[in-house]
This record gives structure tokens, sequence and C-alpha cells, in this order.
């Protein structure tokens, strides 16, 4: 079964505007991770938040993380054209496992 | 994507015969994994190994088999491949895993491997 599960699907903003991407979870967790892909290729770690936090930072970046509500959104502030990629959160169970929601398309035009 | 390989890049194969590919490192990390890329359904984990000879399966591992005979290759092995199985498939490599709020296990992915089964 699918743990994460990312919301808008696709989203579509202007340079210089906020992406906000939200995901939830069914279980509970270690730590959950966001990650990055470009067209054709392979995914990118961008940040992890433990269960025990609620919000953590990394530049343009903000992660929140609800656990009472299993979920976590990803703030991107000032977006990019470049910021244009798909966005996946990644739920970290108590093993060794990342299991990864379908994803959000962010498309930032210039 | 340095320091981890996938090969083949691209392929092509029928229904019946058998595919593998290769995920190699350089990073002596102890945790491999694969997973596959479906339009719909994200990122699914077939097989992983957390060290050499030891392998666990993920949620969608029938018709898939894996071997790690050393550290630094992990194979992933379609007996039969069905048209199915036609995917992009992804290699992740951790250096650390487990649980606990001191234990972390963050991937770094290859580039991938689009397989076409006809």
């Amino acid at each position: 079964s699918q743990q994460g599960e990312e919301d808008p699907q696709a989203l579509s903003i202007q340079e210089g505007e906020n992406a906000t991407m939200n995901c939830s979870y069914k279980t509970s967790i270690n730590n959950l991770q966001w990650y990055r892909q470009n067209s054709g290729r392979g995914l990118v770690h961008l940040i992890l938040i433990r269960s025990n936090e609620r919000e953590k930072h990394s530049g343009r970046l903000r992660v929140t993380l609800d656990t009472s509500k299993k979920s976590s959104s990803l703030l991107i502030t000032a977006s990019r054209a470049a910021d244009t990629a798909s966005y996946f959160c990644a739920s970290m169970d108590d093993g060794s496992r990342l299991t990864f929601g379908e994803g959000t398309q962010l498309t930032v035009n210039p | 994507d340095a320091g981890i390989t996938q090969s083949p890049r691209h392929k092509v194969t029928e229904t019946g015969t058998p595919v593998t590919l290769r995920c190699h490192q350089t990073e002596n990390h102890r945790y491999m994994y694969w997973y596959r890329q479906d339009p719909g359904h994200g990122l699914r984990l077939i097989h992983y190994s957390y060290g050499v000879k030891d392998t666990d399966k993920g949620e969608v591992s029938d018709g898939y088999s894996v071997s790690r005979s050393k550290t630094e290759d992990f194979l992933l092995t379609l007996e039969s491949a069905t048209s199915s199985q036609t995917s992009v498939y992804f290699c992740a490599i951790s250096a650390r895993g487990g649980a606990g709020l001191s234990g972390a296990n963050v991937l770094t992915f290859g580039a991938g491997s689009r397989l076409t089964v006809l």
C-alpha cells in the first residue's frame, strides 16, 4: 500500500511565488524526507525531518511535520524556473525502508 | 549520481526473456535498494539489501530476484520478463539504516534504467 500521498498532484506557479506541497502518510514514522526529481533523472535528497521535530529549514525550503495528523508540508519560497521538477515525500519506518508517495509535479513559469 | 552507476541505462526485450540490471557503487555503503517508478504509483520498493548476501523483499517483489555477492554490486533479475514489468528502475544506496532518533536513512539514487518489455 502507498504510504505517502502528495497533494496537489500538479502545481503551476509564477517565478517569485511560493509553492506549498503536502504529504500524508499512514503509519508511525522515524523520519520523513523530501526528494526532488528532474525530468529523466534520479531522485535527489532535499531535507529530512525527524519524528520529534515540527519544523525544519534549509535555504529556501521549509518543512513541517504534524505527527498527530500524519502529514507534512514542503514550502519553497521565492520559486525559480529551475525549481521545476517533481517532488516526493518519503516516510521512514522503524526499519530501513523508505516508502515514497506519488509526487507533486511543480512547474515554475518565468 | 556520482558513486552509483546503473547498467544498462536502456533495454528493450521480449516477453519471457530473463533480464538482469546491475547497480554498482563505489561508496562502500551497506544498504542498497531497487525501486521501480511508474506513472500514478510513484516509487515502489522491489528488494533491498542490508549487507553482502543479506536481502529482503519490498512491496512489489513478485517476479523479481536479487543478489549481492559483494558490497559494491546489487543485481536485479527478472526471471521471465512480462509487459507489466515495463518501467524505470532505480537503484539507491545508503550508508546508514535502522531505527532511533540518531539513525537516518538518506538515499542516493542512480540515474535509472528504462526497461521496455514487448
